[in-house]
C-alpha cells in the first residue's frame, strides 16, 4: 500500500491563480480531510468528506474547494490564490471518522 | 468549541531524563490522539486514546487519557536524542475531526 499520497511537494504560485492539490490513498477508507499547517501552530481543517459524494466545510474553508468523485481521491482546489494561503496543506484518510488519521507528505505552498 | 492546551511548548531535556508533556482540551472528547512531526515531514500517529484511564506505551514513551479531568499525558522516559521532535495532542472534535494542540517542540540534547 502507498497510503495517502500527495502531488505536488511544492508549489509556488502568483496571487490570484488558481491549482489542485492532489490526494489519493489506497487503503478503501471512507473518511477523508485536509489541513494547513502554519508556523507555530496546530493543523486547522479546511474540508473534509465522509464518504465519496459528500463533503463538507471545516474550520478554515474560505478560499477552497473541495469534491469527492470517488472513494480514493480528494481534491482541493484553491480558486484565486492569496499570500494568507501561503501554508503546507496536509491530507488525511481514516477507515471512519472515529479511527485515527493517517497523513500524507504534505504540499508546501507559496504564494507571491 | 473545543480547544486544546499544550504544555510546555519548547521543552530543552538532557539525555537520560524524564518529563511530562500535557494536553488539556476545554469540551467532552470521545477519542484522543497524539502524533510526532518531525521537521519538514509529515506527521506519525503515536498512540490513540479511546477511554477514560487509557493507558498506552511504546518504547520511553507513555500516553495517559483523564476524560473526566479533560486531561492526557505524554511521559518520557530517559530520553533520547532520537526522540527530538514536535510532539502534537489532539482530541477528536464533532466533524469526525481532530482539533490540535499547538504542539511540544522538544529537543533532547546529550
Amino acid at each position: 500500500n502507498a497510503g495517502v499520497t500527495q502531488t505536488p511537494k511544492f508549489q509556488v504560485l502568483k496571487t490570484g491563480q488558481s491549482m489542485t492539490l492532489q490526494c489519493a490513498q489506497d487503503m478503501n477508507h471512507e473518511y477523508m480531510s485536509w489541513y494547513r499547517q502554519d508556523p507555530g501552530m496546530g493543523l486547522r481543517l479546511i474540508h473534509y468528506s465522509v464518504g465519496a459524494g459528500i463533503t463538507d466545510q471545516g474550520e478554515v474553508p474560505n478560499g477552497y474547494n473541495v469534491s469527492r468523485s470517488t472513494t480514493e481521491d480528494f481534491p482541493l482546489r484553491l480558486l484565486s490564490a492569496a499570500p494568507s494561503q501561503t501554508s503546507v496543506y496536509f491530507c488525511a484518510s481514516s477507515r471512519t471518522s472515529l479511527y485515527e488519521q493517517y497523513f500524507g507528505p504534505g504540499t508546501r505552498l507559496t504564494v507571491t | 468549541e473545543l480547544k486544546v492546551e499544550q504544555n510546555p511548548l519548547f521543552l530543552s531535556m538532557q539525555e537520560g531524563k524524564n518529563y511530562t508533556i500535557y494536553c488539556n482540551y476545554s469540551t467532552t472528547s470521545d477519542r484522543l490522539y497524539w502524533y510526532r512531526q518531525d521537521p519538514g515531514k509529515s506527521l506519525e500517529s503515536l498512540f490513540v486514546l479511546l477511554s477514560n484511564g487509557a493507558v498506552k506505551q511504546e518504547g520511553r514513551l507513555m500516553a495517559s487519557l483523564d476524560t473526566k479531568a479533560r486531561l492526557s499525558t505524554l511521559h518520557i522516559t530517559a530520553a533520547v536524542h532520537d526522540l527530538s521532535a514536535t510532539y502534537f495532542c489532539a482530541p477528536g472534535g464533532s466533524q469526525g475531526n481532530l482539533i490540535f494542540g499547538k504542539g511540544t517542540k522538544l529537543s533532547v540534547k546529550p
